[in-house]
């Protein structure tokens, strides 16, 4: 089957980096995202990843690794607004999208 | 610059009333989608739709039916409400699937008592 594995919740400090990591298993590979989610809002597109590497945006960067189903978000200087659920997202070879649960992500001062 | 309006925001029903959810872009996006989000689950997809007067079945779409009439809007209905279908619906649209981010409306709650 189709599965997405992420951590439930982190906790990361005010300045610091984290590193939020996703393992994925789908049939077939067109894609890895990543949306952020605040409490009550709609998700919101962080990054697109579908070659092997990092993608850098500002704060905000993304690792993919296909022949490992692994890709990571990290970032950096982290402030409170960072406070979110992230979601990490596979695409399948049908252009499916399969979602994980969400990393609930907490920042403390 | 509206994006994807939803509406309405909030609604409780009671076990076997109907309602209509309302998704409207401004985007002229070919794709649109009906999501629903619980509580540690991932988004599950209800229904999509490819372009203007197609839909196809998602991942949970008992109980529930589409409608697109106009490219611009993606309506989503239930029939006879049931507690289980207590959530918060997302629609979104994109202009490709393949590499395209989804743009989300703000969510509607729904309760069903």
């Amino acid at each position: 089957g189709q599965n997405i594995d992420q951590p439930t919740e982190m906790t990361a400090t005010e300045g610091a980096i984290v590193q939020i990591n996703c393992t994925y298993q789908t049939s077939g590979f067109n894609g890895l995202f990543w949306y952020q989610q605040h409490a009550g809002e709609a998700p919101t597109f962080l990054s697109y990843n579908v070659l092997d590497g990092l993608e850098e945006k500002g704060r905000f960067s993304s690792f993919l690794s296909r022949s490992k189903g692994y890709s990571y978000l990290l970032l950096k200087e982290l402030q409170m607004k960072d406070s979110a659920s992230y979601l990490c997202v596979a695409m399948d070879s049908n252009y499916q999208l399969i979602w994980g649960a969400g990393t609930k992500l907490i920042i403390k001062p | 610059n509206a994006g994807v309006t939803q509406t309405p925001k909030f609604q409780v029903l009671k076990t076997g009333q109907s309602m209509t959810l309302l998704c409207a872009q401004d985007m002229n996006h070919e794709y649109m989608y009906w999501y629903r989000q619980d509580p540690g689950m991932g988004l599950r997809l209800i229904h999509y739709s490819v372009g203007e007067g197609t839909t196809a079945k998602g991942e949970v779409p008992d109980g529930y039916n589409v409608s697109r009439l106009k490219k611009q809007n993606f309506l989503l209905g239930l029939e006879s409400a049931a507690p289980s279908q207590t959530s918060v619906y997302f629609c979104a649209s994109s202009r490709l699937p393949e590499g395209g981010e989804l743009f989300f409306g703000e969510g509607s709650r729904l309760t069903v008592l």
